[in-house]
């Protein structure tokens, strides 16, 4: 049923840029890529959302490459309270309402 | 704002019993979706209320139920529980704005089932 495909950990070193990658090929031109962030199993925290062009917001950068198929998610200066389970969905609209399609996230970890 | 709040935070249940869980949305959202999340996975959907019907549904079996009351707030029913049933379970809540549509998730009820 997932959409994404994300590697299933990465290091990063603390005060520098994260970029997490996401492959999701089958992208539709209407679904939007979200990301979330999971911490010790507390429920999954927004991060940011795109549908063509990149994003950026307080928390992050969202590149979103022309043909759809893949997405990075940069965090600019990674802080030990990043170390989390960061998630990329696609969300499909079917009708009037959504869902949202996780994959199995990457567990970024970053270190001092 | 209290954002989305879950009950019980824990809970333990023998195989074959039956096992009711709640969410209280957001305020200001109308839309509950539940999702189930196995050790190590990302979650996956269950189902979605809006106006009290069931809108959407992922792949799982009848003994997953659910309501939508008038003030927003839900159930997620589970019968028979078997010992797969064991996981996070969350809830989020949304008010779908095209475009501008965010899900908010709870902090999530732990199931164990023995």
């Amino acid at each position: 049923d997932a959409k994404t495909t994300q590697p299933p950990s990465m290091d990063c070193a603390e005060g520098r840029a994260a970029n997490l990658p996401c492959n999701h090929s089958t992208i539709s031109g209407n679904e939007y890529v979200y990301w979330y962030r999971q911490i010790h199993s507390q429920g999954p925290q927004y991060i940011i959302h795109g549908l063509k062009n990149n994003e950026t917001n307080e928390m992050a950068s969202l590149i979103i490459t022309e043909d759809r198929k893949s997405s990075t998610l940069i965090l600019p200066h990674a802080t030990l309270r990043d170390t989390a389970v960061y998630y990329c969905i696609v969300r499909v609209v079917s009708g009037n309402f959504n869902k949202f399609y996780f994959g199995s996230g990457t567990k970024l970890n970053v270190k001092p | 704002d209290a954002g989305v709040t879950q009950s019980p935070t824990h809970l333990i249940k023998t195989r074959g019993q039956q096992v009711t869980l709640r969410c209280s949305p957001k305020s200001g959202h109308d839309t509950v979706s539940w999702y189930q999340q196995a050790l190590g996975q990302g979650p996956q959907f269950i189902f979605q209320y809006y106006e009290e019907e069931e809108r959407q549904r992922g792949n799982f079996p009848d003994r997953f139920s659910g309501h939508q009351f008038p003030n927003y707030s839900s159930e997620l029913n589970v019968n028979a529980l078997l010992l797969g049933d064991s996981a996070l379970y969350l809830c989020a809540s949304s008010s779908g704005v095209m475009g501008l549509y965010e899900q908010y998730f709870g902090p999530g009820t732990r199931l164990t089932v023995t």
